[in-house]
């Protein structure tokens, strides 16, 4: 059974600062890895998306990394700001499946000026 | 071009009783499955339909039910609520044809059972 994890829960940084989220994964057969952003009572917004046969993706401030061998992902933020205040999910989709995501809990980001 | 809608965006019930929950996938998508997020939880995938057919389903009691119209919009339907329904229900919609197989979500309907 696929088991997706996130570390750190939870993350405070001033301002301008670069930081990055870890999303670990236990099966190492996925198709694709997805990083999403959820606002407070929100739903989720598509921030990347790393095919299994890519090692990373980039849009704007944002780069994602993945070592499927490893079962590891990384979201790296460059130069933070209070808008980037949110929860970050990684979620994996396992080869042979269409849609059924499997998620972490997430990390709980605040910005702080 | 609208995103996934879902509607309604709240809604209050009470245990016993029976919610319809409703979503229109971005045009063009065929493919929607059904999430359920608990407060503070990653969300749990519940149901996949594509072309009107289940295509996948989840670790969820028999009150969890679906369904898809020709026009690809989806129903949630779950019977006889308890307390640990509440939750926030995403529906995501996806382009099976695509190279990405991305996902899209909506912005939920929040379930209160009390």
């Amino acid at each position: 059974k696929q088991e997706v994890t996130q570390i750190p829960a939870a993350l405070s940084v001033p301002e301008g600062e670069n930081l990055v989220l870890n999303c670990s994964f236990t099966d190492s057969a996925i198709y694709n890895l997805q990083w999403f952003r959820q606002d407070p009572g929100k739903g989720l917004t598509s921030l990347l998306l790393i095919q299994s046969s890519q090692r990373e993706q980039t849009s704007g401030r944002l780069n994602a990394s993945l070592d499927k061998s490893s079962g590891r992902s990384t979201l790296y933020i460059a130069a933070s700001q209070p808008g980037d205040s949110a929860t970050y999910l990684c979620a994996v989709r396992p080869t042979g499946t269409a849609s059924k995501l499997t998620f972490g809990t997430g990390t709980r980001l605040q910005v702080t000026l | 071009d609208a995103g996934v809608t879902q509607s309604p965006t709240h809604l209050i019930k009470t245990r016993g009783q029976h919610v319809t929950l409703r979503c229109s996938p971005i045009s063009g998508h065929k493919s929607v499955s059904w999430y359920q997020q608990v407060l503070g939880q990653g969300p749990q995938f519940i149901f996949q339909y594509y072309e009107k057919e289940e295509r996948g389903r989840g670790n969820f009691p028999d009150r969890f039910s679906a369904r898809q119209f020709p026009n690809y919009s989806s129903e949630l339907n779950v019977n006889a609520l308890l307390l640990g329904d509440s939750a926030l229900y995403l529906c995501a919609s996806s382009f099976l044809g695509s190279r990405t197989g991305e996902l899209f979500f909506g912005e939920g309907s929040r379930l209160t059972v009390l």
